[in-house]
């Protein structure tokens, strides 16, 4: 959805690295997302925000940051990066309202070596 | 607590054919309930929900859904199958009592089942 990018689409870093990954969007949606999906596991949740002065842990936070800059931006960090943290990661956002649907970005694939 | 589960990890039929894809979950009150799609190299696309009212529900690309409480479960399904229907398939659900301070406002995401239409 072209409504909710990522930057960069790829990137392959080295453990140790610390790595930046940023979601932007402009649906005007307060609620924002940060999933992690490898193989065979579905997606599981990160961090979410949903507002610019909220934001919560989800189910695997460890080893990973979050800085909600703005409305629209929301940053996912991997302080000191680490092989098994290699996995497609995605942004979403919502309304503010437990009914609606999320949309998601295109994806960042990261590759730790 | 919330869970979705998504017994089949594949799911292979013939284009034409009608098509199911399993979904069952579990919640402590009642649930809102979600089906999305993945093309390869994409993010997740919406394709319908249930929220209260009927309980078929109809979405994208000819998609439905039925909400069964006594079984808990929210099968997908479509009529007759296309090739380009070929995807993988989540799942997802959301507790609409959840206390504001654990499951609010989050989506718990099965592990996904890969449908294959041949041609």
């Amino acid at each position: 959805d072209a409504d909710v990018t990522q930057t960069p689409r790829n990137r392959i870093t080295k453990t140790g690295k610390r790595i930046m990954l940023e979601c932007s969007q402009t649906k005007g949606h307060d609620r924002m997302y940060w999933y992690r999906q490898d193989p065979g596991l579905g997606l599981q949740l990160i961090y979410y925000s949903f507002d610019v002065k909220d934001i919560n842990k989800g189910e695997i936070s460890d080893g990973y940051s979050v800085s909600r800059q703005a409305q629209a931006k929301f940053s996912l960090s991997l302080e000191s990066a680490i092989p098994n943290q290699t996995a497609l990661y995605f942004c979403a956002t919502s309304v503010a309202s437990g009914s609606e649907e999320q949309f998601f970005g295109p994806g960042t694939r990261l590759t730790v070596l | 607590a919330q869970s979705v589960a998504q017994p089949e990890d594949q799911v292979n039929v013939a284009e034409g054919n009608p098509l199911t894809v399993k979904c069952t979950y579990s919640v402590s009150g009642n649930p809102y309930l979600f089906w999305y799609v993945q093309y390869p190299n994409r993010g997740l696309q919406f394709l319908l929900k249930y929220i209260t009212g009927d309980n078929l529900v109809k979405g994208s690309y000819g998609f439905e859904a039925e909400f069964n409480k006594s079984q808990t479960s929210f099968h997908l399904k479509k009529p007759s199958a296309l090739v380009s229907d070929s995807a993988l398939y989540f799942c997802a659900v959301r507790d609409i009592l959840s206390p504001w301070n654990t499951n609010a406002g989050k989506s718990t995401f099965g592990d996904g089942t890969t449908l294959t239409v041949k041609p």
